[in-house]
């Protein structure tokens, strides 16, 4: 069975770094894209990268280009979403979530269970 | 990039059949046929509904449905349930990464 698990929520203040991860487990990591999705409070799904663990090929949507670091370490089946400095405005829930098929135009079949981010002095 | 276009919301009784309209441009829906559908109940993570247009992952009901005409894709609910009432989103492939609509509150009435 596919299984992404999120780490704990987080309460930070702007200013200070922070990096949550995504564990996958029952499938091949290194063979299937997986990606962060966000969601602030209220609103709607913002797809903001994507990685491919099997030789770190990432893309990020034009929003969360230079705002954020996706990487992954295959060796432990994690993937990684990690700011140097946050904003009261990174405050939301993300996701990571894992392609449906292998081809980088696959949907998100599989989804973690969200981890909170909030940011707040 | 922007975000693809829903309606805010659509409601409708049980039984009836409602349709979720997502228009984009010839860049993202348009241009591929490779959008998705997604079902979001509150404090939920979503789940895949439809992929590739009209495909139905296993376990998906068939009573969800999807088809596409130009930059304007579709999802409709027939026999719609009160375990339908949720946000639903759209999303299509755009060559170079993913958009998602802004998101379509459907209420059972």
């Amino acid at each position: 069975e596919v299984q992404l698990v999120q780490s704990g929520a987080e309460v930070k203040k702007p200013g200070e770094s922070l990096k949550i991860s995504c564990k996958g487990s029952g499938y091949s990591f290194t063979t299937y894209w997986i990606g962060w999705v966000r969601q602030m409070p209220g609103k709607g799904l913002e797809w903001m990268g994507i990685i491919y663990p099997g030789d770190s090929d990432t893309r990020y949507s034009p929003s969360s280009q230079g705002q954020v670091t996706i990487s992954a370490d295959k060796s432990i089946s994690t993937a990684y979403l990690q700011w140097s400095s946050l904003k009261a405005s990174d405050t939301a829930m993300y996701y990571c979530a894992r392609h449906r098929g292998g081809a980088f135009n696959s949907p998100f079949g599989y989804w973690g269970q969200g981890t909170l981010v909030t940011v707040s002095s | 990039q922007s975000a693809l276009t829903q309606p805010a919301s659509v409601s409708g009784s049980p039984g009836q059949s409602i349709a979720i309209s997502c228009t984009g441009t010839s860049s993202d829906v348009g241009g591929y046929n490779y959008v998705s559908w997604y079902q979001q109940h509150p404090g939920k993570a979503p789940k895949l509904m439809i992929y590739e247009v009209s495909n139905r992952p296993s376990g998906v009901s068939d009573r969800f449905s999807g088809s596409k005409s130009g930059n304007t894709a579709s999802l409709t609910i027939s026999g719609l349930q009160a375990e339908d009432e949720a946000d639903y989103y759209c999303s299509s492939y755009t060559s170079s990464n993913f958009v998602f609509g802004t998101g379509t509150k459907v209420t059972v009435l």
